[in-house]
């Protein structure tokens, strides 16, 4: 069966400290992996693709990264606006319209 | 401004009376899917749309049934609503060959008493 887990489920930084989240994920056969970010009150907001193990994507202090089994989001130096919930999810290639969506990680960055 | 609508945004109703949740975007997507949100459970996917007449379950279709006679509508009618059906309601869409790439609209709060 298609799964998605993401840990942790929440996440405490200070300004300035960085760290990375994790997406893990079982497929078949990976069609695709797709990061969202979500405020509160409001729909999910889409951030990146990665299609093959090896590829990464960059937006301002945002790094996602992807294995054969799970991909990173990358938080560098993160500042309070970065703080959301962050949902990864994964279209198996044995059903092209199905999205699996992970839990999520809320992160609160404290100024 | 490209955008997915969603209606109504709130609304409390009473089980077994039908409502519609009504979904437009205008971006002349061929992909729509519909999604529901509920604490300790993220967002699960209800049915999608891969074009116009073109619909298929997601994983939790149950109590819900959805109709895609234009590009840009993509209702969801719960016929006879149960309380097990209160949740956040997310339509979204995305343009053609990627479905993971999707626009979500606000989202509609349904509370079934």
């Amino acid at each position: 069966e298609d799964q998605v887990t993401q840990s942790p489920e929440a996440l405490r930084l200070q300004e300035g400290e960085s760290s990375s989240l994790n997406c893990s994920y079982t497929v078949s056969v990976l069609r695709g992996l797709f990061w969202y970010r979500q405020d509160p009150g409001k729909g999910p907001e889409f951030l990146f693709t990665l299609y093959s193990a090896g590829e990464e994507k960059e937006k301002e202090r945002l790094k996602a990264t992807l294995t054969k089994k799970e991909s990173f989001l990358h938080i560098t130096a993160p500042k309070p606006e970065d703080s959301a919930t962050y949902l990864c999810a994964v279209q198996a290639s044995s059903n092209t319209g199905k999205l699996i969506f992970g839990q999520g990680t809320t992160l609160q960055v404290k100024p | 401004e490209a955008q997915v609508t969603q209606n109504p945004r709130y609304l409390i109703t009473v089980t077994g009376k039908k409502l519609t949740v009504t979904c437009s975007q205008n971006m002349n997507h061929e992909y729509m899917s519909w999604y529901r949100q509920d604490p300790g459970l993220g967002l699960r996917q209800i049915y999608y749309s891969m074009n116009v007449e073109v619909t298929d379950k997601g994983d939790v279709p149950e109590g819900y049934k959805v109709s895609r006679k234009e590009k840009r509508n993509f209702p969801l009618i719960l016929e006879s609503p149960s309380p097990n059906q209160t949740s956040l309601y997310f339509c979204a869409s995305s343009p053609e060959g990627l479905p993971g790439e999707l626009f979500f609209g606000e989202g509609s709060r349904l509370t079934v008493l």
